[in-house]
């Protein structure tokens, strides 16, 4: 079945560093692929996503691009900000109807 | 717009009881969906629902777990008998019939079972 595998955290970054998290993806067809965000004490909030190879999705700047050659959709951030602490969640959907299939999540903590 | 509301927030009940979580979608949103999210895991679908007709249920425990959306709107979702496992939060999300793929999530609700 469909599954998304993302990098173990917890990451721990100082402010202002550049930011990376892992995701790779399984599935059938070609799905749309998504970031997800749970700041602390809040509910999941889309944070972008790309509907197809090579789209790239950003967002609040984070950017993560389509990589159909290598499964692939990271989530890059060039300068962190302690308010980007969250769990991040990589997701994709495949083609209609079809719920979110989410990976484990990767707990970001930025210090100043 | 009013965003995805469930109730209650939290939840602290002993092994063997019941309790029953409800969710209001956005207005509009054909598909709802309960989701359960153990601690350190990813979100992980139970069932789906279009309207009031259920889409997918094969990840929900039926022997323990059961949910409905009557009218096609809000829903609940009950666990009876709960067990030591289904400590966890349960997430509400829906969207739109012909989204291309955003889901909407609630604040969720945490279940302690001891």
């Amino acid at each position: 079945g469909d599954s998304v595998t993302q990098m173990e955290g917890p990451v721990t970054l100082s402010e202002e560093a550049f930011l990376t998290i892992n995701c790779t993806y399984t599935a059938t067809g070609y799905p749309s692929l998504f970031w997800y965000v749970q700041y602390p004490g809040e509910g999941l909030q889309l944070l972008l996503k790309a509907t197809k190879a090579d789209d790239k999705g950003s967002n609040k700047g984070f950017e993560a691009t389509y990589r159909k050659e290598t499964t692939s959709f990271h989530l890059e951030k060039g300068s962190v900000q302690v308010s980007d602490s969250a769990v991040y969640f990589c997701a994709l959907r495949n083609s209609g109807n079809t719920p979110l299939v989410f990976g484990k999540g990767t707990r970001l903590s930025v210090i100043a | 717009e009013a965003g995805v509301a469930q109730s209650p927030r939290y939840k602290i009940i002993e092994k063997r009881q019941s309790v029953a979580f409800w969710c209001n979608p956005i207005s509009g949103h054909a598909t709802l969906y309960w989701y359960q999210q153990i601690l350190g895991q990813g979100p992980k679908l139970l069932i789906q629902f279009q309207n009031n007709g259920v889409v997918d249920d094969s990840q929900l425990p039926k022997d323990r777990f059961s949910a409905e959306r009557l009218k096609g709107v809000d829903s609940t979702l009950k666990i009876q008998p709960a067990k030591l496992e289904d400590s966890a939060v349960y997430l509400c999300a829906s969207s739109r019939l012909d989204s291309t793929g955003e889901l909407f999530f609630g604040e969720g609700s945490r279940l302690t079972v001891l």
